[in-house]
């Protein structure tokens, strides 16, 4: 199996919003409904920020949302702060007791 | 509080094995999946594997089916990751991390460096 297609960068400037998408395939993203999103600072290990497309973990903040059209997943930041540069992946469930990451999104803050 | 504490730096020439530990506290460990993860140097993150706390039932990604083998001992709450046939390619930092199913993976092991170097 392929990997999510991630965009490698995005960016943005304080209080704006940015999107990240995550293209995957009818056999995986737009199939199940398990699509989650990790932010993973440097240096550090990755966090859960979404999980079934658009739940958030308690302590994750509101600004952080998700969503789902098709064979894609998105990831919207609004409200951008500077603590929220990172790296962003996502993942989904594929069938067969299989699991498959994105290639990751560099957010960048203006 | 739920944690995963992994075991330290390991140092392996090309053809060697390495035997990776995460312990887990904090919850039921039996009620869990957990998953192994790598991240190659400056590389996103590939999913290994998992394995069913429980039951001990395993699964591994394609790319590792015959290398990996994933074990736990649930008298100490732990699960162990071995590779073997190692190669450079293999350097990576190596993570566990936990599911309730195969979804959402939290939280993961501080990870675990893995370098290898003849």
């Amino acid at each position: 199996q392929s990997a999510l297609t991630q965009p490698p960068s995005a960016s943005g400037s304080p209080g704006q919003s940015v999107t990240i998408s995550c293209t995957g395939t009818s056999s995986d993203v737009g199939y199940y409904n398990y699509v989650s999103w990790y932010q993973q600072q440097s240096g550090k290990a990755p966090k859960l920020m979404i999980y079934e497309v658009t739940k958030r973990p308690s302590g994750v903040p509101d600004r952080f949302s998700g969503s789902k059209s098709g064979n894609t997943a998105s990831l919207t930041v609004s409200g951008l702060q500077a603590e929220d540069e990172a790296d962003f992946y996502c993942s989904s469930y594929a069938g067969d007791n299989n699991v498959i990451f994105g290639g990751g999104t560099k957010l960048t803050v203006l | 509080q739920v944690q995963l504490v992994q075991s330290g730096a390991e140092v392996e020439k090309p053809g060697a094995s390495v035997k990776v530990s995460c312990k887990a506290s904090g919850y039921t460990f039996n009620n869990y999946y957990m998953h192994w993860v790598r991240q190659a140097p400056g590389q996103g993150l590939e999913w290994m594997g998992w394995i069913n706390c429980d039951t001990g039932a395993t699964k591994y990604a394609q790319k590792f089916q015959g290398r990996v083998t994933t074990t736990r001992d649930t008298s100490i709450s732990t699960v162990y990751m071995q590779l073997s046939g190692l190669t450079l390619d293999d350097t990576a930092v190596y993570y566990c991390a936990r599911t309730q199913w195969l979804d959402a993976f939290d939280p993961w092991g501080q990870g675990t460096l893995v370098t290898v170097s003849s």
